[in-house]
């Protein structure tokens, strides 16, 4: 059984630019999510996705947007960096959503320079 | 709007000893709670998961309780080793069906296990 795979594992960006992450979800799981934690702080929900569709979002600007495949695997997209977007961002799947609890990959760590 | 706190936010003993991690949580409507341990700079691996209707889940060396009436959940460690250096953090899932797929997060709790 395979687990969540996350690439890249580092990326650095400059202001301004596009970035898009990517998430292999673990077999079997049909549902995926994506928080952004940054350094000492707890992880922040940003969406999930669930057939293909989003179907919850946490505090996060637009430029935040995400794809889930038919494979389930998911890419998220930060358009127009800033900063503070600067941080892990860490992929979650599951089956179900939420009954059997999530697990989660190694993350990206994402620099915006 | 539901709140996480875990306290302390460090702590370090020797090896050996037991210690317990606790967690608060400002509204009792949750789904489950989830215990998650994270290495420096790495992702977060899944302990414990217990549901709303659950009052304790034990794995190994750890056993994690869950009060939802006062709000609190504690994850009690049994002689503790060096290994278990690390962040850990819990995690709500709120109720409700507007909530799917939200965990909600505490800061966590650094451990250092000194041999």
């Amino acid at each position: 059984e395979t687990g969540v795979t996350q690439s890249p594992t580092h990326l650095i960006k400059t202001r301004g630019q596009q970035v898009t992450l990517r998430c292999s979800s673990q077999s079997g799981h049909n549902t995926v999510s994506w928080y952004q934690q940054a350094l000492g702080q707890g992880p922040q929900f940003i969406f999930q996705y669930y057939r293909e569709e989003e179907n919850g979002r946490g505090n996060f600007p637009p430029r935040f947007s995400g794809l889930q495949f038919p494979n389930y695997s998911s890419e998220l997209n930060v358009n127009a960096l800033e900063l503070d977007d600067s941080a892990l961002y860490l992929c979650a799947s599951s089956f179900q959503d939420r009954n059997y609890g999530y697990t989660f990959g190694s993350g990206t760590r994402l620099t915006v320079v | 709007k539901q709140e996480v706190t875990q306290i302390p936010a460090a702590l370090s003993v020797p090896e050996g000893e037991n210690l317990v991690l606790n967690c608060s949580f400002t509204d009792s409507a949750i789904y489950n709670l989830q215990w998650f341990r994270q290495d420096p700079g790495k992702g977060l691996t899944s302990l414990l998961l217990i549901q709303s209707s659950q009052r304790e889940q034990t794995s190994g060396r750890l056993n994690a309780s869950l009060d939802k009436s006062s709000g609190r959940s504690t994850l009690y460690i049994a002689a503790s080793q060096p290994g278990d250096s690390a962040t850990y953090l819990c995690a709500v899932s709120p109720g409700g069906s507007s909530n799917t797929g939200k965990l909600i997060f505490g800061q966590g709790t650094t451990l250092q296990v000194k041999p």
